[in-house]
């Protein structure tokens, strides 16, 4: 099936530091998303990109639509403790309002 | 304001066995979906319904069959339980499309002996 792929699987950072993750995919989507989970819990919507090159934030986080509509990255600046968790990007393909692609995530962990 | 509730959260099955996953939704939604969740994978879609009275299957289907018993419940159904199945299932809601934000519960744990 389709896949998107997500990078870094992982990263530890210290408190403060600017975060920055990616997917990419061989497919073009109409709309991209990112979501976070915490542990135990289901994702969230974090962000939601719906045109190509379109640049969106939301209080320290932003996230772009790429100009190819094959990828799209997602910044954290000053990263504090409760930004732990894992990160998912999801796209939609043009043919389907109903499925979204996952990527397998980014998960953060913040060095004590 | 519940949002999304899932049961059972925890559940361990054997091999053959059948069980019910049960969701409900207090946001008048009219699309529920259910995924799986894999450790190192995304979620996956099993299967969706758009309406009430409609479903689809999703990418991984088999295995598995789903009810649209109301605008606010969407159950699961495993109907012989394989070690494959073991998973973290999540069901979610959204008001239309998958691309408006889809709610999601907390997950049922499933394990398959």
């Amino acid at each position: 099936g389709q896949q998107l792929n997500q990078s870094p699987q992982s990263m530890f950072i210290q408190e403060g530091e600017d975060v920055s993750m990616n997917c990419t995919s061989s497919s073009i989507f109409n709309t991209w998303l990112w979501y976070k989970q915490d542990p135990g819990e289901g994702p969230v919507l974090l962000i939601a990109l719906y045109k190509a090159g379109e640049l969106t934030s939301n209080g320290r986080l932003t996230a772009q639509f790429g100009i190819t509509r094959k990828d799209s990255f997602l910044n954290i600046s000053a990263s504090i403790p409760s930004d732990v968790g894992i990160y998912f990007c999801a796209g939609q393909l043009p043919d389907s309002n109903y499925q979204l692609i996952w990527g397998a995530g980014t998960k953060l962990i913040i060095k004590p | 304001n519940a949002g999304v509730t899932q049961t059972p959260k925890f559940q361990v099955l054997k091999t053959g066995q059948s069980m019910t996953l049960q969701c409900a939704q207090d946001m008048n939604h009219n699309s529920m979906y259910w995924y799986r969740q894999d450790p190192g994978m995304g979620l996956r879609l099993i299967y969706y319904s758009a309406s009430e009275g409609t479903t689809d299957k999703g990418e991984v289907p088999n295995g598995y069959n789903v009810s649209r018993l109301n605008k606010r419940e969407f159950s699961l159904r495993l109907e012989s339980a394989a070690p494959s199945q073991t998973s973290v299932y999540f069901c979610a809601s959204s008001r239309r499309t998958a691309v408006e934000p889809q709610h999601f519960g907390d997950g049922t744990r499933l394990s398959i002996l």
